[in-house]
């Protein structure tokens, strides 16, 4: 079968860092995307990993362990935009296999 | 450059009834590939169109089919709706099959009674 396993809800104050962990178990795998949706509107690319280790972009950064089957997406310095839902994804080389998703909520 | 289009936006079905919905690809893309959202749940893949060809399909049945055309807009159909497939439809493109990066558009909610 093929899962993915994310935590459902994170909360955080503005000027934080949140960490958002994914674990996988897929047949194929490709890479690791991570998608940034808020109140379903239309998901948005945030990141892709295909090889170990840390890519940075901006204010989020990704993580991704081939080996362990875990990757993980880091929000600093947060902002009430960052209110939204995120997911992990696994690209199958077609599709983009995607976990239940993330809610985080940024307050003042 | 246009984005992802999805039309329409909203739209409300009775049980056994069918269904069209469709999307324009951003300029420049060949692959469109599109995506059922339940409530509180992430995107799940019903197929992907390359070139107007199917290029893959996930776990859906036959009752979902679709289309693409020679200028890469695409349509889902959906026949014999039952009140499950409530959800938002989501059309993402591609620059190609083998891309990882996916555009996607809006989205057709779908209501179905």
């Amino acid at each position: 079968g093929q899962s993915l396993e994310q935590p459902s809800e994170v909360t955080a104050v503005e000027g934080a860092i949140v960490q958002i962990n994914c674990t996988y178990q897929t047949s194929g795998f490709y890479g690791l995307s991570w998608y940034q949706q808020h109140d379903g509107g239309a998901p948005t690319f945030l990141s892709y990993n295909a090889l170990d280790g840390l890519e940075e972009t901006g204010r989020f950064s990704s993580f991704l362990s081939r080996s362990d089957s875990y990757g993980y997406l880091l929000l600093q310095e947060l902002q009430m935009k960052d209110s939204a839902s995120y997911f992990c994804a696994v690209f199958a080389g077609t599709a983009l296999i995607f976990g239940k998703g993330t809610t985080l909520s940024v307050s003042s | 450059e246009t984005g992802v289009t999805q039309s329409p936006t909203h739209l409300i079905k009775t049980r056994g009834q069918q269904v069209t919905l469709r999307c324009s690809s951003q300029s420049g893309h060949n692959t469109v590939s599109w995506y059922q959202q339940a409530l509180g749940q992430g995107p799940q893949f019903i197929f992907q169109y390359y070139r107007e060809e199917e290029n893959g399909r996930g776990n859906f049945p036959p009752r979902f089919s679709g289309l693409q055309f020679p200028n890469y807009s695409s349509e889902l159909n959906v026949n014999a709706l039952e009140l499950d497939d409530s959800a938002l439809y989501l059309c993402a493109s591609s620059q190609d099959r083998g891309a990882h990066e996916q555009y996607f558009g809006p989205g057709t909610r779908l209501t179905v009674t």
